[in-house]
């Protein structure tokens, strides 16, 4: 089972800032990652798939990178809706694996 | 606009079996191009695929559960239901349902709180 390691588990950034979330991989999953983003009490919102494919409706601030073990997803300028909890998904191999989620807070 | 909607009993007794049924309303679970999951999350944990399953029926469990895990599909009702056998505290999860393209999960439905204890 592939394991995906996100990193900060908290980040914490001031509204009109960038922010940088980074998830690993620990082997190769080629670009078959997605990004979702959740709010308390609400389901993940697909936010990325395909490592760098913004999802229908997706603001252009939220955009990915990276491919085979390393990934990250940036939001150039933060808004207040954007301080939620963010995970990584890899579908590469099967079963698919989140990782345990970064919490982006208000600074 | 797909939505989707879990539904089933919010609380189960230790070792007996959970429950839950996920209608999909507004397209159609026998979609060639998709499958239909079921993900849960512990409270204040992550996300932990439990399984995923096609129109034809044709099903994928996660390892670490597969041994109590039942997904089917009614494609009648336009709906899909998980079955986990054997209940303990450790299962006790909000899950939730989405489909599934190549991969990632989209839509999701809103979640369901299930609480396993005597």
């Amino acid at each position: 089972e592939i394991v995906m390691t996100q990193s900060p588990a908290t980040l914490s950034v001031s509204p009109g800032e960038r922010a940088t979330l980074s998830c690993r991989a620990s082997q190769s999953v080629s670009s078959n990652l997605a990004w979702y983003q959740q709010k308390p009490g609400q389901a993940p919102r697909l936010l990325i798939y395909g490592a760098s494919t913004r999802a229908t409706g997706i603001p252009a601030r939220f955009s990915g990178s990276g491919s085979g073990t390393e990934f990250t997803l940036t939001i150039s300028s933060l808004q207040s809706e954007d301080f939620a909890v963010y995970y990584c998904q890899q579908y590469n191999n099967w079963p698919t694996t989140f990782g345990q989620g970064t919490r982006l807070e208000i600074k | 606009q797909l939505q989707l909607q879990e539904s089933g009993p919010g609380l189960v007794k230790p070792s007996e079996t959970l429950s839950l049924t996920c209608t999909v309303s507004g397209g159609s679970i026998s979609s060639s191009s998709y499958y239909w999951g079921w993900i849960r999350q512990p409270p204040g944990k992550g996300l932990e695929w439990i399984g995923s399953i096609y129109y034809s029926g044709s099903t994928y469990y996660n390892p670490s559960l597969k041994s109590r895990v039942t997904i089917s599909v009614d494609t009648s009702k336009n709906q899909f239901s998980l079955k986990l056998s054997s209940v303990t505290a450790a299962d006790t999860a909000v899950y939730y349902c989405a489909r599934r393209a190549l991969g990632p999960f989209d839509p999701w439905g809103q979640g369901t709180l299930v609480t396993v204890s005597s």
